[in-house]
């Protein structure tokens, strides 16, 4: 079975300052690894995902994420944060053998102060 | 290219009623899953249709249920509308079955349902 953690539900930073939005993974099978965006009142915008390929990966808006199959993360990290970085962030997992199912973490609530 | 749209935006419904949400998926998809996203649970997989067939199911009681038409667009239904079912329902969509893995889902803006 799959599961995901987001270690933090709230993470607050000032504008200009690097982004870290922490990731555990639990799975089976070898597993693909998404992070999604949620802007309030919106639907889910990929932001990057890893599917075996390069262990760092880079998304979009300056956003990057390492896979790290020993510590079973992965991590999301912008060195510096725009105001329109606030939002919701998802940590998503999903297995070869689950198809399109993807599992969800908690979320973690970013906010970026001027 | 168009992307996920879901009709309606917005429904208010009371208890006992039953709902239809709609979703069209991007032009040449043939997968459509469904997730509902509430405060207290998050977002939980429902179920996914691909070229007609149900996929996967998520652990959701029977009230829930689905059907995908021969163009893709999908219809998600649930019945005896209970309080707890106030969510936002999101529909997501992509190319292939995804058992290759790693398939990328494309996901709509969601109906809100408040059930009073």
């Amino acid at each position: 079975a799959q599961s995901v953690t987001q270690l933090d539900s709230h993470v607050s930073v000032s504008e200009g300052t690097p982004v870290l939005l922490r990731c555990n993974y639990s799975s089976s099978y070898s597993p693909s690894l998404f992070w999604y965006v949620q802007h309030p009142n919106k639907g889910l915008q990929l932001l990057l995902k890893y599917t075996s390929a390069a262990t760092l990966v880079k998304g979009i808006n300056g956003f990057e994420a390492e896979f790290k199959k020993s510590e079973t993360s992965f991590h999301l990290t912008k060195p510096s944060a725009h105001m329109s970085d606030a939002a919701e962030y998802f940590c998503v997992v999903s297995e070869g053998n689950a198809g399109n199912m993807l599992t969800f973490g908690g979320g973690t609530r970013l906010m970026v102060k001027p | 290219k168009a992307g996920v749209t879901q009709t309606p935006r917005y429904l208010i419904k009371t208890r006992g009623q039953q709902v239809t949400l709609s979703c069209s998926p991007i032009s040449g998809h043939r997968s459509v899953s469904w997730y509902q996203q509430t405060p207290g649970q998050g977002l939980q997989f429902l179920f996914e249709y691909f070229s007609e067939t149900q996929r996967n199911k998520g652990n959701f009681p029977g009230r829930f249920s689905g059907r995908q038409f021969s163009n893709s667009r999908s219809e998600m239904n649930v019945s005896t509308l209970e309080l707890g079912d106030s969510a936002l329902y999101l529909c997501a969509s992509s190319l292939t079955s995804g058992l290759a893995g790693g398939e990328t889902q494309y996901f709509g803006p969601g109906t809100r349902l408040l059930v009073l």
